[in-house]
């Protein structure tokens, strides 16, 4: 699976848009982007997913470049039980169905009041 | 509905003793997994299963052993808890099929002095 690069840490204002940025540069043509997110050492929650098209669900919205090399997750409006750290993920759905996924370190946002 | 469920939340162990953190889930997924998390790093995956009688090792398996003898319930082993075992645990849960979501627990941690 390809690996993804984020940044460590952001801030964002309650209320406004939080954008976070995902590289997979390798990432090839049968890989989906995943995001989870993880509040205060609790299990990480699934937030979305995509392929090549946009997604958006009632948590978030996925923006995914043509060439697929980069992702922006976008929370429309964080408030402050926003506050986690956010995993981007990549990977192939494989034949067996083994859901396995590797997570980075993440990106730490703080929604500031 | 109680999802994933693991038990202890908090667990004291000294070295060499053995001991198992339980997890089960109730949403008839056929894919279980353990992850550990040590600080500041994300998660590793240690064993997974993609149904009852399948296991199969993940990225940091050593030390730690599984069985899968119903779908609802997959146990994680520790037959000589070490230091280097100390770690927060981690369930996790999904389908087989199309690109299910992983459904996580709330983690045990542990503790080995």
């Amino acid at each position: 699976d390809a690996k993804t690069t984020q940044p460590p840490s952001m801030d964002c204002a309650e209320g406004r848009a939080a954008n976070l940025p995902c590289n997979h540069s390798t990432i090839s043509g049968n890989e989906y982007v995943y995001w989870y997110r993880q509040i205060h050492s609790q299990g990480p929650q699934y937030i979305i997913h995509g392929l090549k098209n946009n997604e958006t669900n009632e948590m978030a919205s996925l923006i995914i470049t043509e060439d697929r090399k980069s992702s922006t997750l976008i929370l429309p409006h964080a408030t402050l039980r926003d506050t986690a750290v956010y995993y981007c993920i990549v990977r192939v759905f494989d034949q067996t169905g083994a859901n396995n996924l590797f997570f980075g370190t993440g990106t730490r946002l703080t929604v500031i009041p | 509905n109680a999802g994933v469920t693991q038990t202890p939340k908090f667990q004291v162990l000294k070295t060499g003793q053995s001991m198992t953190l339980q997890c089960a889930q109730d949403m008839n997924h056929e894919y279980m997994s353990w992850y550990r998390q040590d600080p500041g790093m994300g998660l590793r995956l240690i064993h997974y299963s993609v149904g009852a009688g399948i296991t199969d090792q993940g990225e940091v398996p050593n030390g730690y052993n599984v069985s899968r003898s119903t779908t609802e319930d997959f146990p994680l082993r520790l037959l000589s808890a070490a230091p280097s075992q100390t770690s927060v645990y981690f369930c996790a849960s999904s389908h087989l099929q199309g690109n299910s979501p992983l459904h996580f627990g709330n983690g045990t941690r542990l503790t080995v002095t």
